[in-house]
């Protein structure tokens, strides 16, 4: 069963902390996404990757950085989290071969306090 | 820029309803992506459906069927005969042809099926 899976569930940080959210896919996609989803706002993208080492600003990237050093992993961190971002975080990836829709992980809810 | 929007925030029904989700999109394009994801209680998004702009024909699965209708910039989602288990928000999303496969997705309707 193909997946795409976030390192953890809940995760709870003090103001002024570096988090890191990890993400893993086993699909061999070459595009990978990081969306914050906030109760009437859906789903925002905060930085994508279209290959290793490549990255790109989504809309809301202040405050974030990504990185990917392998193909088949996507960091997101926060350099230095604020209560602001408390939200569920929401990893996806997809393949330009397939053209079909993202592949989601489960999501990791960060709470910043 | 590409907007989707889905003015229901929240449905709720009584179970073997029907309940029609609606959808609204504006994009520059003429070539694009339309998808609809279900992301039950337990937070993962599921994909439902994908909808090419070259394809208005409506599709059905199950009680589930879409209408793509380009003249509007609509693609509702009608869930015939609800059940409990359709409960989950529902969000619309739009892409467009861009190698980035970037998708905008809709604020999400929050659809409740009483038993």
């Amino acid at each position: 069963d193909v997946k795409v899976t976030q390192s953890s569930r809940y995760l709870v940080k003090r103001t002024g902390e570096k988090v890191f959210l990890e993400c893993v896919q086993d699909m061999d996609h070459e595009n990978m996404f990081w969306y914050r989803q906030d109760p009437g706002l859906g789903l925002r993208l905060i930085y994508f990757s279209y290959d290793v080492k490549m990255k790109e600003k989504g809309d809301i990237p202040e405050g974030y950085s990504v990185s990917r050093e392998k193909k088949e992993r996507f960091s997101l961190i926060l350099e230095s989290a604020s209560t602001n971002q408390t939200s569920m975080y929401l990893c996806a990836s997809s393949s330009l071969a397939l053209n079909y829709g993202y592949t989601f992980g489960s999501g990791t809810r960060l709470t910043v306090v | 820029a590409q907007k989707v929007t889905q003015a229901q925030t929240e449905i709720s029904v009584v179970e073997k309803e029907d309940v029609t989700l609606d959808c609204v999109y504006e994009t520059r394009d003429t070539t694009y992506y339309l998808f609809w994801y279900k992301q039950p209680p337990s937070g993962e998004l599921v994909f439902l459906i994908r909808r090419n702009s070259f394809d208005e024909q409506n599709e059905i699965s199950g009680r589930y069927s879409w209408n793509f209708q380009k003249s509007t910039s609509s693609f509702n989602f009608t869930i015939t005969a609800s059940q409990v288990v359709d409960s989950a928000v529902y969000f619309c999303a739009l892409r467009d042809s861009g190698g980035y496969q970037k998708v905008t997705f809709g604020t999400g309707t929050k659809l409740q099926v009483i038993p």
